[in-house]
């Protein structure tokens, strides 16, 4: 199956902005029109942060935004705080499957 | 309150089968599709699969096709995973989601969107002799 690039680890100090990039590798990944990204804080459950590209659930902080460019997809954190320390995935989707990206530990120095 | 509630994880030997149950409450059950998601110690997170809101739809990762059964009963508001010939690598924390969205087009074909918005705490499946 098709399969989604992240960078093992980002850093950045409180109050700084960081990008996580999702690339995807198939051109079938539905035109990447609908990657989400997911927060996951150590021993629980993901959490929906983006979908649709750079759409915000309901109680999601405006510091987090995501955007598009081609097959690459990003996650944009501003204004960082310690809070904001965990593991970070991107999915996609083909015609008939989740795609997961491999996840990015975000630390804030 | 939306809340998924995992049961039925456990040790199991290698080739032995399980169950996997989740229990939905707080939303319209039957007009979410659902899936199981896993997460094996130290790993990043693995879709498994994917059923329809009205269970006429299965989507399955290429590692547990053929081993594993997805199925949803819409009246008790229940999503089961039957998983059978289990393997060492299959050991991992299963999730039960709610999403992501599944549309259909003008021509008749499904396409997932949007996330998957709501996440059970998981349930642990450990595969060894």
């Amino acid at each position: 199956q098709s399969a989604l690039t992240q960078p093992a680890s980002v850093s950045g100090s409180p109050g700084q902005s960081i990008t996580i990039s999702c690339t995807g590798t198939s051109s079938d990944v539905s035109d990447y029109k609908y990657v989400s990204w997911y927060q996951q804080h150590p021993g629980k459950a993901p959490k929906l942060m983006i979908y649709d590209v750079s759409d915000r659930p309901s109680g999601v902080s405006n510091r987090f935004s995501g955007s598009q460019s081609g097959n690459t997809a990003s996650l944009i954190i501003s204004g960082l705080q310690a809070e904001d320390e965990a593991d970070y995935y991107c999915t996609s989707y083909t015609s008939t499957s989740v795609i997961f990206g491999g996840g990015t530990r975000l630390t804030v120095l | 309150e939306v809340h998924l509630l995992e049961t039925g994880g456990g040790l199991v030997q290698p080739g032995g089968s399980l169950r996997l149950s989740c229990a939905a409450s707080g939303f319209t059950f039957n007009t979410y599709a659902m899936s199981w998601a896993r997460q094996s110690p130290g790993k990043g997170l693995q879709w498994v699969s994917t059923i329809s809101g009205r269970g006429d739809s299965t989507y399955y990762a290429d590692s547990v096709m053929g081993r594993f059964t997805i199925s949803r009963d819409n009246s008790k508001n229940t999503l089961d995973l039957q998983m059978i010939s289990l393997r060492v690598e299959d050991t991992a924390e299963y999730y039960c989601v709610r999403g992501p969205g599944l549309a259909v087009t003008g021509q008749g074909s499904r396409y997932f969107y949007y996330g998957m918005d709501v996440w059970g705490q998981g349930t642990t499946v450990t595969v060894s002799s």
